[in-house]
This record gives C-alpha cells, sequence and structure tokens, in this order.
C-alpha cells in the first residue's frame, strides 16, 4: 500500500539556519511526490512537487528532490526565516486525486 | 488561482446535533472533492470521495450514517456531521482537484478547514 513517513517535530531554528525535514514513502506504483505547508491558521498549500524520479521541486527557497532509490523526498531550505514557521506535510498521490499525508512537522523559527 | 472555500471555519454545537459544512471549488468546476480530518498533532486522515450525483465513497471505519455526504454540483459538497459527539471535534478539511490533461499537470486545492467543537 501507500504510505509516508516524515520526521516528527517539533523543529525549531534560527534564522537563517539551514532546514532539512526527511520523509520517506511506500509506494505500490510511480507516485508524484508534494511538500504541503499550512501557516497557522490557514489551510494546506501546494509549497513543492515532483512528479517523476529525480525531478527536483522547488519553491521560495525550498527544494527537494525526488529518490527513487531512496524513496525519500527530503525538504531542504538554505537559510530559514520567521516567516517560514508552519506545519509542512509529505504527500504522496498516485492518481492526482487520493493523497496520503505524513504526520507532519511543526517548524518554528526563532529570530 | 484556484480556490477551494469552506464554510464555516469554526463552530461550535451541542452535543446531538447535526452540524453541515461547506466546500466550494471558487473558479473551477470539480467532479471529485474530498474530505480530510485533521487530528491534533497527526496527519489528515481521507474520510470519504465526494463524487458529484453520485453516492460517496467512504474509507473504511468512517461511518457513513454519521457523516453523510452530498455533492449537489460540480462546486459543492457538503459534509454534515449528525449527532455530533465531543469526540467528533475535529478540523475538518475538503479538497478539489482541478483536473488537468494528466495526472502530473491536475493539482488538489485544499480548503482552509473547519474546526468543530463539540460541547
Amino acid at each position: 500500500g501507500n504510505s509516508v513517513t516524515q520526521m516528527e517535530g517539533p523543529v525549531t531554528l534560527s534564522e537563517e539556519a539551514f532546514l532539512t525535514i526527511n520523509c520517506t514513502y511506500t509506494a505500490t506504483g510511480y507516485p508524484s511526490l508534494f511538500w504541503y505547508v499550512q501557516y497557522p491558521g490557514e489551510g494546506l498549500q501546494l509549497l513543492l512537487k515532483a512528479t517523476k524520479a529525480d525531478d527536483k521541486g522547488s519553491n521560495k527557497g525550498f527544494e527537494a528532490t525526488y529518490r527513487k532509490e531512496t524513496t525519500s523526498f527530503h525538504l531542504e531550505k538554505g537559510s530559514v526565516q520567521v516567516s517560514d514557521s508552519a506545519v509542512y506535510f509529505c504527500a504522496l498521490s498516485d492518481t492526482g486525486n487520493q493523497f496520503y499525508f505524513g504526520t507532519g512537522t511543526s517548524l518554528t523559527v526563532i529570530p | 488561482g484556484a480556490v477551494v472555500s469552506q464554510h464555516p471555519s469554526r463552530v461550535i454545537c451541542k452535543s446531538g446535533t447535526s452540524v453541515k459544512i461547506e466546500c466550494r471549488s471558487l473558479d473551477f468546476q470539480a467532479t471529485t472533492m474530498f474530505w480530510y480530518r485533521q487530528f491534533p498533532k497527526k496527519s489528515l486522515m481521507l474520510m470519504a470521495t465526494s463524487n458529484e450525483g453520485s453516492k460517496a465513497t467512504y474509507e473504511q471505519g468512517v461511518e457513513k450514517d454519521k457523516f453523510l455526504i452530498n455533492h449537489a454540483s460540480l462546486t459543492l459538497s457538503t459534509l454534515t456531521v449528525t449527532s455530533a459527539h465531543p469526540e467528533d471535534s475535529s478540523f475538518y478539511i475538503c479538497s478539489a482537484n482541478r483536473g488537468g490533461p494528466d495526472i502530473y499537470t491536475d493539482t488538489q486545492y485544499f480548503g482552509p478547514g473547519t474546526r468543530l467543537t463539540v460541547l
């Protein structure tokens, strides 16, 4: 079956620190992989996605590379800002409709 | 960009009453919408798939008589929590797929969620 495992938080970083949030997946087919972000009091927003192996999704300084050999899609950002404080969800979809989410990782960036 | 709205954003109700949550796709038509439930410090759990013009498909363990879903039009799906109890208190999120030519271009849009508190 399909599932997503992501590192548990919470994660607290100082501004301008390097961020990595690990995500690994299990899938029966060839899924698309996603990172969603949920800011306090708001709904989920698509942060980035990758649709096939070796693709790199990027947005707002965040990056993640679809690694089929390690079944991973780790989220990285070189220099985080206070405004990046949010909960980050890794997800996969093999049909474009049904999504499987990780448990979410809460990130707090302190000035 | 595409927007999915939910109404209400917050609702507090007494135990035993029913609550209706609306999910609308504002600038696109969605033949399929999805309802999720988010528990504190946990991930989103897919509850059901709402299909326009037909019955919803429920995930295993979700009571279809308790969580009534109606997808009356291509832009509106409703979730009614019937005879609500405190354990139904949760954050309910809907999503809609803005279909593209293939799964590599279509995009899932999520609503902002509805916080339900049952007293």
